[in-house]
Order: C-alpha cells, then sequence, then structure tokens
C-alpha cells in the first residue's frame, strides 16, 4: 500500500508564499491525493484534490490562494499571501482499492 | 448543504463496546461510500473503516480489524461504527467522513470523543 511523507514542520511569514511537499512511496508515483487543512481544536477541511498531472479540483469555499502542482511522486500546496488564519496542519491523503492512507501531517506556522 | 453530526462518544473501560453514530444530510446519502477516520490526542489522522454506498462493501485498517463493524441505514441517512473490545489506544475523536466522485474525503464531521479508560 502507498505511503505518505510530509516534514513535520513549516513556516513563513504573514503576506508571504509556502510550499508544502508530500510524497508518496517508491511505485506509487501516480497516484492521485488531496490535501486537508486542520486549524487548532478543528475538524479536519478538505482543501483540493490533486493529480499526478497537477490537475486539481478545490472544495467550495476554499481561497484562490490556496493551489496544488505535482512533479514526479511529489505534491505541493502552495498557499499565497498568507494570512494568520493559514496557521493549521496540513494532511496529505491518498487511497487504494481497499485502504486509505494519511500523511502525518505538516505544522504551518505564520510569523 | 452537506452535514456529518457524529454522535455517541463516551468513556468506557477497555474490553467494553460503543456505537457511534453519523447523520448525515444534504446529499444523496446512499449514493456515497463514507469512512471513519479518527484522531488520537496529538496525533495525526488515522483511517478506520470505508462502507460502499449499498454496504454491500466495507475495509477496516489493520488496527480495527476484528474488533470495529461499520454499516449504514440508508433509509436513515445515518453511519454507524460498532466497536467491541475497545482498548486504550483507541482513545480518540472519531470524524465520519463522506468519499467524493473523485475518491477523495470531501467532507468531514465534527468529531465524536471516545475515551478508553479505567
Amino acid at each position: 500500500q502507498p505511503v505518505l511523507t510530509q516534514s513535520s514542520s513549516a513556516s513563513a511569514s504573514l503576506g508571504s508564499s509556502v510550499k508544502l511537499t508530500c510524497s508518496l512511496s517508491s511505485g506509487h508515483n501516480n497516484y492521485i491525493i488531496a490535501w486537508h487543512q486542520q486549524r487548532p481544536g478543528k475538524a479536519p477541511r478538505y482543501l483540493m484534490r490533486l493529480e499526478g498531472s497537477g490537475s486539481y479540483n478545490k472544495g467550495s469555499g476554499v481561497p484562490d490562494r490556496f493551489s496544488g502542482s505535482s512533479s514526479g511522486a511529489d505534491r505541493y500546496l502552495t498557499i499565497s499571501n498568507l494570512q494568520f488564519e493559514d496557521e493549521a496542519d496540513y494532511y496529505c491523503e491518498t487511497w487504494d482499492t481497499n485502504t486509505r492512507v494519511f500523511g502525518g501531517g505538516t505544522k504551518l506556522t505564520v510569523l | 448543504e452537506v452535514q456529518l453530526l457524529e454522535s455517541g462518544g463516551a468513556l468506557v473501560q477497555p474490553g467494553g463496546s460503543l456505537r457511534l453514530s453519523c447523520a448525515a444530510s444534504g446529499f444523496a446519502f446512499s449514493t456515497y461510500a463514507m469512512t471513519w477516520g479518527r484522531q488520537a490526542p496529538g496525533n495525526g489522522l488515522e483511517w478506520v473503516s470505508s462502507i460502499s454506498g449499498d454496504g454491500a462493501v466495507t475495509y477496516y485498517g489493520d488496527s480495527v480489524k476484528g474488533r470495529f463493524t461499520v454499516s449504514r441505514d440508508n433509509s436513515k441517512n445515518t453511519l454507524y461504527l460498532q466497536m467491541n473490545s475497545l482498548r486504550a489506544e483507541d482513545t480518540a475523536t472519531y470524524y465520519c467522513t463522506r468519499i467524493s466522485g473523485g475518491s477523495a474525503v470531501d467532507y468531514w464531521g465534527r468529531g465524536t470523543l471516545v475515551t478508553v479508560s479505567s
């Protein structure tokens, strides 16, 4: 089954951009993933579905500042014009016929 | 508006049982696969179980296989998770989620807390 690897933490300044990475395990380069945001004390929220081609579909109400891209086994979430409300944990998710997997999450701090 | 509302979380002793419910509204429930996920305090997300729209196909994570059972009542727009032989490591907030046509989780409930402790 696929494994997803994320950096445990990231930080960036208010108004800047940050690019978070989710890496698929060997042999799973073509898998589709999803990105989810979890603000402190809240339930996760779906952000987008991201294909290996780099094509992505965002959830309802997700700001234009959020975008996705792909390169090989890596899937990226880019947040532009960072706001304090973007400080959260970000998880990637993928799935196979009979299983579903989450990455360990990246804690984003907005400075 | 899609809404998922979990209930049934409680404090239970090791070895005990609990049934979680998830009331769904705002979409054609029977046409969507659903899942349960969980998050232990201070930890990341973990997939627990999935069920097809008609309830005929179910899958489980290795940590709960043989102890948990997922089911649904499409006439009541409700998803269930029967949890038996509970262990301390099952302590977590349990989330009900919807699976989109594109196979990603696209909606999350607010969660219900299960605490397994003596």
